[in-house]
């Protein structure tokens, strides 16, 4: 079946360092959604990307499709205490029609 | 204030005890679907609906119930939980599949 991995799946950084977290699928996407859950809280919508290449911005963060639309990436410049949290990717899938593939997430841990 | 409610927040049961988890949105959504979260898996649906009375198994069914009777609920029913089915689960809604997902504040299951 489609799966979409996500790396790495946990992520220590300074404050003020960048981080990166991928996201790969087994299947060409349509579109993909990436989600933030801040620890105890539930996943909240960040951004969604539909068109192959496509970059996005919101302030530090730089989301990003790939060209072939199997991957992609979430990258924050500088990070701060504020970041905390787990950074999930979703897409379409592809073999069960109106159902949403999560990644396993990338929890990123930030040492102030 | 646009939203998704789940109850209870937290519950603890014995084997074989019947339980419901109620959803409710107040967004007029078309699409209501429910989620486990277990560490080191992410997000797995469980179930969705694309509208009343239309509801599809997800990636991970066995077990769970689900009915779609008002557009605005979607309760998830254990009719014999079992200690395997203790997770966290997300309700959420959207206005179609592929849209942003609005998630509820989550139910914590343990099941002994």
């Amino acid at each position: 079946g489609q799966q979409v991995m996500q790396i790495p799946q946990y992520q220590h950084v300074q404050e003020g360092e960048d981080f990166t977290t991928y996201c790969n699928s087994s299947t060409t996407l349509s579109n993909i959604q990436w989600y933030k859950q801040r620890p105890g809280g539930h996943p909240v919508f960040l951004i969604q990307l539909v068109k192959s290449g496509e970059v996005k911005k919101q302030k530090r963060l730089t989301f990003q499709f790939g060209e072939a639309k199997k991957n992609s990436s979430l990258h924050i410049t500088a990070t701060q205490t504020t970041d905390v949290g787990t950074y999930f990717c979703a897409g379409p899938n592809n073999n069960a029609g109106n159902m949403l593939t999560f990644g396993g997430g990338t929890r990123l841990m930030v040492k102030p | 204030e646009a939203q998704v409610t789940q109850n209870p927040r937290y519950l603890i049961t014995v084997t074989g005890k019947k339980l419901t988890v109620t959803c409710s949105q107040n967004m007029n959504h078309e699409y209501m679907s429910w989620y486990r979260q277990d560490p080191g898996l992410g997000l797995r649906q469980i179930y969705y609906s694309m509208n009343v009375e239309v509801t599809d198994k997800g990636d991970v069914p066995e077990g769970y119930k689900v009915s779609r009777k008002e557009k605005r609920n979607f309760p998830l029913i254990l009719e014999s939980p079992s200690p395997n089915q203790t997770s966290l689960y997300f309700c959420a809604s959207s206005l179609a599949a592929y849209y942003e997902q609005y998630f509820g504040p989550g139910t914590r299951l343990t099941v002994t």
